[in-house]
């Protein structure tokens, strides 16, 4: 596509409910790149893939998240057991280098509310 | 991990003035230093970068200075438009982004 899409670009889920964020970077782009933003603050790394690995995972707060790349493509991020506290704009990114040193390209964002 | 220092939060100018965005690193290693614009409810968008082999770059009305030395790159923004007006993020490889600096340019 054009450019990095991501689905949905909204998602309100009950605490408890698991939920998946889809990702679609730009073609032949190997790096990936998973970020959240709470409102008003900066971005905060989640996680990194380059092709199907993920050589970086340290940005995940806790083990209720997980991510997953295949066929050096489509990324879905999922948050089991939400809670409150995951409400934030889900961003991806991709670009053509490897480990974020080629300009990334990021999606519109996935807005989750978790009540 | 690296650490990103970004000053100031708020940043409030008159039109046609500059505005200089600064932040500092730890990890001596890094090599990529771009910069994010985000306009309210949209996605961040590239607007200059760095490498580690040169000091200075410019774009029109934008610069970034790297101090390899002392660990520390700014954004400078001149001739300041309204249009301007937005959230800027510098980052340290595409891992580690700072804080952010709302900037405002009054008319």
């Amino acid at each position: 596509g054009a450019g990095v899409s991501q689905s949905p670009s909204n998602k309100v889920t009950e605490k408890g409910k698991d939920v998946e964020l889809r990702c679609d970077p730009i073609s032949g782009h190997t790096a990936l790149y998973w970020y959240r933003q709470s409102l008003g603050q900066g971005l905060e790394f989640l996680i990194y893939f380059q092709g199907n690995s993920a050589p970086d995972k340290s940005g995940l707060p806790s083990d209720r998240f997980s991510a997953e790349r295949t066929g050096g493509s489509v990324s879905t991020l999922t948050i089991q057991r939400t809670q409150q506290e995951d409400s934030a704009v889900y961003l991806c990114a991709s670009s053509l280098g490897a480990r974020g040193n080629t300009e990334a390209f990021f999606g519109q964002g996935t807005r989750l509310t978790v009540v | 991990g690296e650490n990103v220092e970004q000053h100031p939060s708020t940043l409030s100018v008159q039109e046609g003035d500059s505005a200089v965005i600064k932040c500092t690193y730890s990890d001596s290693a890094s090599n990529y230093f771009p910069w994010y614009k985000q306009e309210l409810g949209k996605r961040p968008q590239l607007i200059i970068d760095i490498r580690s082999n040169v000091g200075e770059k410019k774009d029109q009305r934008i610069a970034v200075t790297l101090n390899k030395t002392a660990k520390h790159f700014s954004l400078h923004i001149t001739e300041t438009q309204p249009e301007d007006s937005a959230v800027y993020f510098c980052a340290v490889g595409q891992l580690t982004f700072g804080s952010g600096t709302q900037l405002t340019v009054l008319p």
